[in-house]
């Protein structure tokens, strides 16, 4: 039980445009997701957190005009990174909780921004 | 002083020894406290979760918490090379919906 699945696992896309990264639980409802982000041999870096019908909650520091979030459904929510660029390049990662404190994450979308 | 301390190592441990990596934590209302494997490359992935003082074994793992000194570790036993990877201690405060997580200790098992 409790795995999240991440689309795609890895895009690159030109300098300028919008890149959208799906998070769906596949066998439960995700009452609170969250996004993170981490660069090589760095810790993760918490983006922001999500519920199912509510804006999103930005960690300090993060755009919340390039970084969309939609959290549209209690299985599915969406990362849309706009105007990309190359310093956007990174390891987007998304987790997921039922309603205890157990965060189970997805596997990650490698974003390459050229 | 950080919230989640850990000691980003490297940890080096001969095959078949007993791994032990710690965390400490600074805020005292602080209520639920995991356990995260990364291999390089990877996301992370939950091997341990423990709620109150004491030992909570799971296989070769026992994750030890002692909320008086603030204070979690966790141990694995007959280490084997494919345990070879980032472990990232987190905590979660009451009330609050995030984890925040220590930098992660790096543990390096050798054949």
């Amino acid at each position: 039980g409790a795995v999240v699945s991440q689309h795609p696992s890895r895009v690159i896309c030109k300098s300028g445009t919008s890149v959208k990264i799906e998070c769906r639980s596949l066998d439960f409802q995700a009452t609170t997701m969250f996004w993170y982000r981490q660069f090589p041999k760095q810790s993760l870096m918490l983006m922001a957190t999500s519920n199912e019908g509510s804006k999103a909650t930005y960690e300090q520091g993060v755009e919340k005009d390039k970084f969309l979030i939609n959290h549209a459904s209690l299985t599915l929510s969406t990362l849309t990174v706009t105007s990309a660029h190359p310093e956007d390049s990174s390891f987007y990662i998304c987790s997921a909780r039922e309603g205890g404190h157990e965060q189970y994450f997805g596997p990650g979308t490698r974003l390459t921004v050229t | 002083q950080k919230e989640v301390e850990q000691n980003s190592g490297p940890l080096s441990v001969p095959e078949g020894a007993i791994a032990s990596l710690n965390c400490t934590y600074s805020d005292r209302v602080s209520q639920s406290f995991f356990w995260y494997r990364q291999y390089s490359g990877k996301s992370p992935e939950l091997i341990m979760s423990i709620y109150s003082n004491g030992d909570k074994e799971d296989g070769r793992f026992t994750a030890q918490l002692n909320k008086a000194s603030q204070y979690v570790s966790l141990l694995i036993r007959d280490s084997q090379p494919s345990d070879s990877a980032t472990y990232l201690c987190a905590v979660n405060s009451r009330g609050a919906q995030k984890l925040v997580f220590g930098q992660g200790t790096r543990l390096t098992i050798n054949p």
